[in-house]
């Protein structure tokens, strides 16, 4: 089956700074990926769609502005949370859409915790 | 617009009874159900999933869910518990993208699933 690595696993930055996590499909060409964002012990929220070669599709109610997202191949995708606040410290998670019939592989997600 | 509802956000059953987890949808499209399992800081491992076809869906860890369309149902079960299901579960719809690109997922809020030795 498809394979996802997202880096790192766990984060921890100060406030204000910029923190980049990255979504790898190892071994499957993904035009699209998508960005997930689970707080504690609540479900996981859509924030926007990765789209390999043009601009990112965000949920409403996303920052485009402070969550920079780039597909710069068929197979990264990277997340930027920018100027981040303790209120971004949340766990990421990364999915790829992987062949026919509708099937999702998840990345292992990113724990962000912003001091 | 796509949503699901799970009814109970815990769920505690003994080691060997059954495990019943409920999920309601709604869906404007034909729906595709998902459910997937979360261990602690984990991401989303697939159990199962209905598209097409066959209603009783069989899928990993002796997990079955029915889709149920007059009840809008997809309710996940597993005859038997393990110490091993102890885990979130969620249950998921599929969305259907605005821009023409591939579908995401919409979610429902989670099950703990907790089990009893």
């Amino acid at each position: 089956g498809a394979v996802v690595s997202q880096h790192p696993s766990r984060v921890i930055c100060k406030s204000g700074t910029s923190v980049k996590i990255e979504c790898r499909s190892l071994d499957f060409q993904a035009t699209t990926m998508f960005w997930y964002r689970q707080f504690p012990k609540q479900s996981l929220m859509l924030m926007a769609t990765s789209n390999e070669g043009s601009k990112a599709t965000y949920e409403q109610g996303v920052e485009k502005d402070k969550f920079l997202i780039n597909h710069a191949s068929l197979t990264l995708s990277t997340l930027t949370v920018t100027s981040a606040h303790p209120e971004d410290s949340s766990f990421y998670i990364c999915s790829v859409p992987t062949g026919a019939n509708y099937g999702y592989t998840f990345g292992s997600g990113t724990r962000l915790t912003v001091v | 617009a796509q949503s699901v509802t799970q009814l109970g956000s815990h769920v505690s059953v003994s080691e060997g009874a059954l495990v019943l987890l409920r999920c309601n949808y709604s869906s404007s499209v034909p729906p595709y159900l998902f459910w997937y399992v979360q261990y602690p800081n984990q991401g989303l491992q697939l159990l199962l999933k209905y598209t097409t076809g066959a209603t009783l869906v069989k899928g990993i860890n002796g997990f079955e869910a029915e889709f149920k369309k007059s009840e809008t149902s997809f309710h996940l079960t597993k005859p038997s518990a393990h110490m091993s299901d102890a885990a979130e579960y969620f249950c998921a719809v599929r969305n259907p993208s605005s821009g023409g690109g591939a579908d995401g997922l919409t979610f429902g809020k989670g099950t703990h699933l907790i089990i009893q030795p």
